[in-house]
């Protein structure tokens, strides 16, 4: 069965570095999203991506956050100096389009910022 | 008033049981329903999905929503300890971008 796969499953990095975190939506997918979840908290919105470009984010996804698709197959998001704050399991989902609504996500990367 | 309201539980039943899980929301343009569920620090896996008000069965699982309202349902039959887990209701608008909105999960224990 297709699966979104997401890398690494873990990553530490130290305050004020950059960050890419890495998906593979399931092939065929057109929508692609990033979610985070901070523990012990819900899962929150970040971003939305189709067509190549952003179609809606969150108040979460300022300047410090990007996301690229940068072959057809892989869908990053990039944290561009990380704070405390951004400590978080960062989860990636794709929908297939049309009138599929539901969304499927992959396993999620830790990310800890120390 | 949030967007979505979910007791967050936790709920215990032992094998065997009848389980329900609840959500209400406050945004009747929400038009897709689903309910995840996700074991400790693992990603949500999709159970179920509806667009519309009613029941949907799949196996021991049955999904009933009520948009007049604003009340979601899950129901788990012939509950298994497999079954433990956080259950997370999910909603989104009928629009392109369709940003799913979480409940806070459920926290469920089925004992042996």
């Amino acid at each position: 069965e297709p699966e979104v796969t997401q890398t690494p499953s873990h990553q530490v990095t130290q305050m004020g570095q950059e960050v890419i975190l890495r998906c593979v939506p399931i092939s065929n997918h057109l929508y692609f999203y990033w979610y985070r979840q901070i523990l012990g908290q819900k899962v929150e919105f970040l971003v939305s991506f189709y067509n190549n470009e952003i179609s809606e984010k969150s108040e979460i996804f300022d300047d410090q956050f990007s996301v690229e698709r940068p072959d057809g197959s892989n869908f990053t998001l990039k944290i561009r100096s990380t704070k405390l704050e951004d400590s978080a399991m960062y989860f990636c989902a794709s929908r297939g389009g049309g009138s599929s609504y539901e969304q499927y996500f992959g396993p999620g990367t830790r990310l800890t910022v120390t | 008033q949030k967007e979505v309201e979910q007791d967050p539980g936790p709920l215990s039943v032992p094998e065997g049981a009848i389980v329900s899980l609840n959500c209400t929301y406050s945004n009747s343009a929400f038009q897709y329903f689903m309910w995840y569920r996700q074991y400790s620090r693992k990603g949500p896996e999709l159970l179920m999905y509806t667009y519309s008000s009613g029941n949907k069965e799949d196996g021991r699982f049955t999904a009933q929503v009520d948009k007049s309202s604003k009340y979601i349902s899950l129901f788990i039959r012939d509950s298994q300890p497999s079954d433990s887990a956080t259950y997370l209701c999910a909603m989104s608008l009928y629009s392109s971008a369709s940003k799913i909105i979480f409940g806070s999960g459920t926290r469920l224990s089925i004992r042996p």
